[in-house]
């Protein structure tokens, strides 16, 4: 069964500095890796995603994520964080195939920003 | 084109009592799916919709089940509430596969 790991529950960065949030996937296939943004109380929000192709891929808000076959990662990343970027990040993949697919989520990790 | 909706957003139900929750994907999306957010279990899926078919199910109890109408729309039903049922229930659509699912803002659910 695939999983999603994200190894850190909690990040505090400072408004300016660059950001790194991690994320470890197993799944033998090729992945489908997807990141999104939850705020306090809302849904979930599509960051970016990595179906195939370049593994560095951008997405909305100025993240970008890299992914990285021989260590089974899709880090986000951003070079400088604003304090309404303070939210939980949550990586995810795709298993399945065609109708029969879900998405299998990390425990998500939460960000602070302190100013 | 406007998002994914789901009604209502907030319900309060006693243990015991059923629940029916609603969910519009986005115009042209025939796949729904639903998930359930809670602070000890995270973010978990109960089931899949894709023209009026369930296609894929969750580790969930018989008393999720869901439907799908011919115009997309799901809805979400729990029977026979119990307390540990208190969550966020996030729909989501798609288009196709491999493509990505966008959610809607959840139904918060309290159960006492």
């Amino acid at each position: 069964a695939q999983s999603v790991t994200q190894p850190d529950i909690h990040i505090t960065v400072s408004e300016g500095a660059s950001l790194e949030l991690r994320c470890n996937y197993s799944y033998g296939a090729t992945p489908y890796l997807f990141w999104y943004v939850q705020s306090p109380g809302q849904g979930l929000q599509l960051l970016l995603k990595y179906f195939s192709g370049d593994t560095l891929v951008q997405g909305i808000k100025g993240f970008e994520a890299e992914f990285k076959r021989s260590q089974s990662s899709f880090n986000l990343r951003k070079p400088s964080v604003h304090w309404s970027d303070a939210a939980e990040y949550f990586c995810a993949s795709l298993g399945g195939t065609g109708t029969a697919s879900k998405l299998t989520f990390g425990t998500g990790t939460r960000l602070q920003v302190t100013l | 084109k406007a998002g994914v909706t789901q009604t209502p957003r907030y319900l309060i139900k006693t243990r015991g009592q059923q629940v029916t929750l609603s969910c519009s994907p986005i115009s042209g999306h025939r796949s729904v799916s639903w998930y359930q957010q809670t602070p000890g279990q995270g973010l978990q899926f109960l089931f899949e919709y894709f023209s009026e078919t369930q296609r894929n199910k969750g580790n969930f109890p018989g008393r999720f089940s869901g439907r799908q109408f011919s115009n997309s729309r799901s809805e979400m039903n729990v029977s026979t509430l119990e307390l540990g049922d208190s969550a966020l229930y996030l729909c989501a659509s798609r288009a196709g596969f491999p493509y990505e699912q966008y959610f809607g803002p959840g139904t918060r659910l309290t159960v006492t």
